[in-house]
């Protein structure tokens, strides 16, 4: 059962770097692609990039564009995401997700799962 | 970006109701929706995939349905641990959008 685990920072100040890191434990990076999400207090979900498993193909949410980097570790099997000066908009639980795309007859399908546990990163003064 | 309107924002319901959630999508997403249950300081959970498909593990009690731009989430007959929000997720394109969920209470 894979499961995912996150870290990084709980508490930053404005205009410094939120950075993260996801370990996939009883898996492995290969053959999936990995999102970020993110959930400010009380509101609504957000996705916010996403990479495949060799790191050579990002995608971002391009209302954060220019301030993220996502990227992977094959070598350790992890994942990463970097978010530079943060504002207090930028507080929330921050969640990291396995994705899986299987191409069928009449398209594609895409499962986001699992979910790592989240991780709140509060930025305050 | 594709604007996902999820309905209603919030309800009431009893144990074994019937209960129907929508989303409304802004262009043509295909099957390319999923719904998700999230508990209150949980991680969400995926329920439903490429529209309709249960994820393993899933009670047979939900079920999604839909193509194109109109999506529902059905909960045949609520159970206890049902009570929770739920949001739908299209993943047609990026950026990826979610709906504004729906919160589901105890009547």
């Amino acid at each position: 059962q894979v499961q995912l685990q996150q870290w990084g920072a709980g508490l930053l100040k404005p205009s410094e770097t939120l950075s993260l890191t996801c370990a996939v434990n009883g898996g492995s990076l290969s053959g999936f692609f990995w999102v970020w999400f993110r959930q400010p207090p009380g509101k609504g979900l957000e996705w916010i990039a996403e990479i495949n498993d060799s790191g050579t193909t990002t995608n971002y949410n391009p209302s954060l564009k220019g301030r993220l980097t996502i990227s992977v570790d094959t070598s350790k099997n992890q994942l990463s995401l970097s978010l530079t000066s943060v504002t207090a908009a930028d507080t929330a639980v921050y969640y990291c997700v396995r994705g899986k795309l299987r191409i069928v007859y009449d398209g594609y399908e895409r499962l986001f799962d699992p979910w790592g546990q989240g991780i709140l990163v509060t930025v305050s003064p | 970006a594709i604007q996902m309107t999820q309905s209603p924002s919030s309800l009431s319901a009893s144990v074994g109701d019937r209960v129907t959630i929508t989303c409304r999508a802004s262009q043509d997403i295909k099957n390319n929706l999923g719904w998700y249950q999230q508990k209150s300081g949980k991680a969400p959970n995926l329920l439903i995939y490429a529209a309709s498909s249960l994820q393993s593990g899933v009670p047979s009690r939900f079920s999604g349905s839909g193509s194109g731009t109109d999506f529902t989430l059905t909960i045949s007959s609520l159970q206890p641990e049902d009570f929770a929000t739920y949001y739908c997720l299209q993943d047609y394109n990026y950026p990826r959008t979610f709906g504004q969920g729906t919160k589901v209470e105890i009547k």
